[in-house]
């Protein structure tokens, strides 16, 4: 069965700070992970699709990168509007069924 | 455009009510998904419609019935349900599973709260 872990659960910065948020997954046969930013109350918001083990793709001020074994999400000198859980998802197998990580919750205080 | 859009935002309904949820999506996309999710908690799958038909049912009670009118449209019928089923449905699309076509597109959510 597919397992994804991200850490940490919850994650404060300051203004201007980087951080990485980590996604770690046990899948067979990965197919493609992928990373969503989530507004409470809102539908989650695409950010990346990574499919092979060093790609990397940067969009403002995130950049996601892939491993073997787990996807790092940087984000340089974040502002407050980055505020959000960003979730990680990944597919495997022959299936439509994706497996969500449960999320990293980012603060970004002023 | 990598619209999905969901009506109604928000739902309120009674346990012998009987409701349905919309979602629609132009991108020609032919995968349809249904999610729930609860507060915290990150999305579970619910229904996939591929080309229209139904492909994965989680194991979902009855009492929500998925159907899918055609490739732009997805429902979610809701009859006899209980206060627990509360929390926000989400519909999602992809274009059918090739890589480089897998990512799923979410809508903004219908917010259903069950009295």
């Amino acid at each position: 069965e597919d397992q994804v872990t991200q850490s940490p659960e919850a994650l404060r910065l300051q203004e201007g700070e980087s951080s990485s948020l980590n996604c770690s997954y046990t899948v067979s046969g990965l197919r493609g992970l992928f990373w969503y930013r989530q507004d409470p109350g809102k539908g989650p918001e695409f950010l990346f699709t990574l499919y092979s083990a060093g790609e990397e793709k940067e969009k403002e001020r995130l950049k996601a990168t892939l491993t073997k074994k787990e996807s790092f999400l940087h984000i340089t000198a974040p502002k407050p509007e980055d505020s959000a859980t960003y979730l990680c998802a990944v597919l495997s197998g022959g299936y439509q069924k994706v497996t969500f990580g449960t999320g990293t919750k980012l603060q970004v205080i002023p | 455009d990598t619209e999905v859009t969901q009506t109604p935002k928000h739902l309120v309904m009674g346990m012998t009510n009987k409701k349905s949820l919309k979602c629609e999506q132009h991108m020609g996309h032919r995968a349809m998904y249904w999610y729930k999710q609860k507060a915290k908690k990150p999305p579970e799958l619910m229904f996939v419609y591929s080309y229209e038909k139904l492909s994965i049912n989680e194991s979902v009670p009855s009492r929500f019935s998925p159907e899918c009118p055609n490739s732009s449209l997805l429902n979610l019928h809701l009859h006899a349900l209980q206060p627990e089923d509360s929390a926000l449905y989400l519909c999602a699309s992809s274009q059918e599973g090739r890589r480089g076509a897998d990512t799923q597109y979410f809508g903004p959510g219908t917010r259903l709260t069950v009295l």
